[in-house]
């Protein structure tokens, strides 16, 4: 129990354009999704967290127009790279709750490589 | 402000060679702590989960515990398999918070 799935697994894109990554849940209810971004070597850094229905909440420093979030239904959260730049290239990963004093159970990543 | 600390960085270990991580916290309110392993290339990969102070859980070779103030990951007998990263989090228990705090992991490597 408690799978969360990822898509795509690796995506190449070109400087400037838009890449959406996407996350489910496939056997819960995730009340709460969160999207973290992982450097080489370097621990989680949360970037959101998304409640189904309503606006997510960025952490300081990350700009909300660049990564857009939708969290549409109880199983299904989004990132949206804007305009992506060869900066944005990284691992992200995604993680999903199913209650408030629930354990994160986390996708297997993105790795993003703009060019 | 919380804040998670683990040590040590890094660890090689010969199979069957037991030891323990260690994950020490401060945290204005403890709701949970977790423990993770992450592969290279993969998302973490759920553990154990501990609430209060004096519990401990195991899962075969491993086995977690807690106090106000650290937990330890104990490893018995390791196998190569058990090479990762461990990483440990808090969930500060702040009214309507679920997010976690992470430690920046210990890289273990079990050599054969």
């Amino acid at each position: 129990g408690a799978v969360v799935s990822q898509h795509p697994s690796w995506v190449i894109c070109k400087s400037g354009t838009s890449v959406k990554i996407e996350c489910r849940s496939l056997d819960f209810q995730a009340t709460t999704m969160f999207w973290y971004r992982q450097f080489p070597k370097q621990s989680l850094m949360l970037m959101a967290t998304s409640n189904e229905g309503s606006k997510a909440t960025y952490e300081q420093g990350v700009e909300k127009d660049k990564f857009l979030i939708n969290h549409a239904s109880l199983t299904l959260s989004t990132l949206t790279v804007t305009s992506a730049h060869p900066e944005d290239s990284s691992f992200y990963i995604c993680s999903a709750t199913g209650r408030v004093r629930g354990t994160q159970y986390f996708g297997p990543g993105t790795r993003l490589l703009v060019l | 402000e919380d804040q998670v600390t683990q040590s040590p960085e890094a660890l090689r270990l010969q199979e069957g060679e037991s030891s323990s991580l260690n994950c020490s916290y401060t945290v204005s309110g403890l709701r949970g702590l977790f423990w993770y392993r992450q592969d290279p290339g993969k998302g973490p990969e759920f553990l154990f989960t501990l609430y209060s102070a004096g519990e401990e859980k195991e899962k075969e070779r491993l086995k977690a515990t807690l106090t106000k103030k650290e937990s330890f990951l104990h490893i018995t007998a390791p196998k190569p398999e058990d090479s990762a990263t461990y990483l440990c989090a808090v969930q500060p228990s702040i009214q309507g918070a679920q997010k976690l705090v992470f430690g920046q992991g210990t890289r273990l490597t079990i050599n054969p």
